[in-house]
């Protein structure tokens, strides 16, 4: 079965360390990963997706597949960075369904 | 256009009552989705369509939920006979096919069973 495990609830950095924000995957085939990020009062909204590898307002990720990992990581995290990060993931890209992580609750102190 | 919305934002209904909710995509989107989501948790799906077709049911989604979408359009969730359990947010997501699947989430209904 499909898993996606975001092990952090929560995660607070000071305003331009270094945040990284874990995933772990379980799946056989070959997933999609994507980063979906939710701040205050806002919706879901996507971040960034491993088949398109892009960076978006300053954060990376890369799938692993030996390490099942896709982790979002920022070198200088923002105040304005602030907010709720889910992982999800799609099985052999297909967009039937998409599984998500619990969620990461990133708090950056300025 | 302004998105995905959702009706109503906020639903309060005693045990044993059912309830509809409704998700208007993006217009143009094919795909759309619902999903649960509780405190503390991510977005748990519930179902998919493409257009009109019901192609996707999560096997944790009990016989008193139904979806529709009758003309590829609006989507309407119904919860008959509503438990204490079902108190969760209400999330619905539309795709434009080809786009990478890039979700696009409504608001949210929250519902409260009492």
């Amino acid at each position: 079965a499909q898993r996606v495990t975001q092990p952090e609830k929560l995660l607070s950095v000071f305003k331009g360390a270094p945040v990284e924000l874990k995933c772990n995957y379980s799946y056989s085939g070959s997933p999609e990963l994507f980063w979906y990020v939710q701040y205050s009062r806002q919706r879901l909204q996507l971040l960034l997706r491993h088949i398109s590898r892009e960076s978006i307002k300053g954060f990376t990720a890369d799938l692993n597949k030996g390490e099942t990992s896709f982790h979002l990581k920022k070198p200088f995290a923002q105040e304005e960075d602030s907010a709720m990060y889910y992982c999800a993931l799609s099985p052999q890209n297909t967009g039937n369904q998409f599984y998500f992580g619990t969620g990461t609750s990133l708090t950056v102190i300025p | 256009d302004t998105g995905v919305s959702q009706n109503p934002r906020h639903k309060i209904t005693k045990r044993g009552q059912n309830v509809t909710f409704r998700c208007d995509p993006i217009s143009e989107h094919n795909r759309l989705y619902w999903y649960r989501q509780t405190l503390g948790q991510g977005p748990e799906f519930l179902t998919y369509f493409q257009n009109e077709a019901q192609l996707e049911k999560s096997r944790l989604l009990s016989d008193r939920f139904s979806a529709e979408r009758p003309k590829g359009s609006f989507s309407t969730l119904e919860i008959q006979r509503t438990e204490q359990g079902d108190s969760a947010m209400y999330l619905c997501a539309s795709i434009l096919e080809g786009s990478y699947n890039e979700q696009f989430f409504g608001p949210g209904t929250r519902l409260t069973v009492l």
